[in-house]
This record gives C-alpha cells, structure tokens and sequence, in this order.
C-alpha cells in the first residue's frame, strides 16, 4: 500500500533545542501539507507545497519554523529554537491536485514533547 | 483559522445503533472529506464527495455534499465497536490548492 511515511514518531526534546522531522510523500503526489493537532486547536494547517515549490505558510511561526521540500521525496519541517507550547502532533500529507478530485492521505504523525 | 462547525463534539451509543453527524460552514465548498482517526494514528480518509447532492456509501457508511454546499453529513449504520474513534469532516475550495479546512471532531464512543 502507498502511504505517507513520517519520521520520528515520537520525539521528547528540551526547549531550545533544534527538531527536524521528515516526511516521504506517497510516490507520485504534487502536494504535501503539514499540519498540527492539538486538544485546544484541533488540526491546524502550517505549511503546504505545490510541485516542491510553497504555496502558503501563513500558519507557521516564522520566527521559528521552517518549511522546505529539498526533492520530491522529502518533506521536512524544522523548529528552531522549540518551545514547550510546540508541544503537539505534527502530520505530514500528500495528495494529487489539479484533477478535480482532491483528496489528503495522512501519515502516522509525529508526536513532539518539548519539556 | 476558519474551521467547519461539527457537531456532535460528542457522541455514546450502544452496538448495533445508527449514527448521524454533521458540518456546516457559512461559505461554499467544491469538495468534503471525511475522516477517521484512531489513537496514535492520523486520519484516514472514509469518504469523498466531490458534486452538490452527492450521496457516496463505502460499507456501513454514507456521507452526502449538502445541496448547497455549505455542509455535509456522516451516517454509520449498525454501529459494531471498532467503529470508536474521532471522525472530522474537511472542507476544500476552489483554487485552494487542494487545501482542507478541518471541522473540530466528532469522538464516537460504542458500547458493547
């Protein structure tokens, strides 16, 4: 089965320190979106890519995240220097759009604790 | 950011009975989705609509793209068990870039 494949699932840090984690979208897809999932907040989206390029990350911190899709494989979104209300579960997902069909496949997550 | 309003945030019920749940938004949407999302796990998609007045089952669920496109709904008939988890609805614009806008969840609890 094709699937959305993120990296780590868990990651227990302390503030101030640099996360990266990874996402490999599902082979073939054109986009790939970020999320964050929070009791309070819900899901809220941070950042989304077209063909590798950003189209809107108007919901990410700036000061601190960042966003980037190095090659059409990799997705990575940083956190520098994290913050304990960074505390939350991160997805990555990929679709196909431009068809008239849009639809998200989410990965497993990645569950982040800043302490 | 906007969200979908979902309602019920949430529901207990007992095996074997029907489940309704909804979203609604003020503006239009091209397409709704919905998903479940089981613990430690994320959404995994149910159903996708994609016309006004759309009506799509897959298995024991039924969804419908509202006719004026401002909501949607989620059945689950003969509710077993495994069907416990949070399940959110989503909406996408047009030229959105395939972006969804999630509602806030609905957690369904079954009862053996």
């Amino acid at each position: 089965d094709a699937r959305v494949t993120q990296t780590p699932r868990h990651k227990v840090t302390e503030m101030g320190q640099e996360v990266t984690m990874r996402c490999q979208p599902i082979l073939g897809h054109n986009t790939v979106f970020w999320y964050r999932q929070t009791m309070m907040q819900g899901l809220e989206l941070l950042a989304y890519f077209r063909n590798r390029a950003p189209l809107d990350d108007s919901g990410m911190p700036k000061d601190r995240f960042s966003a980037e899709m190095p090659d059409a494989t990799l997705a990575t979104l940083k956190i520098q220097p994290s913050e304990p209300r960074d505390s939350a579960v991160y997805f990555c997902a990929s679709g196909l759009e431009g068809q008239g069909n849009e639809k998200l496949f989410f990965g497993s997550g990645t569950q982040l604790s800043v302490l | 950011g906007q969200q979908l309003n979902q309602s019920p945030q949430s529901m207990f019920i007992q095996e074997g009975e029907d489940v309704s749940m909804n979203c609604t938004s003020s503006s239009i949407f091209n397409t709704w989705l919905w998903y479940k999302q089981d613990p430690g796990e994320g959404p995994v998609l149910l159903i996708a609509l994609y016309k006004a007045g759309e009506l799509t089952s897959n298995g024991r669920l039924t969804a419908q793209f509202g006719i004026t496109r401002k909501d949607s709904f989620l059945n689950i008939s003969a509710s077993i068990p495994s069907d416990v988890g949070i399940y959110f609805c989503a909406g996408v614009r047009r030229n959105q870039g395939g972006k969804l806008i999630f509602g806030q969840g609905t957690e369904l609890s079954v009862k053996p």
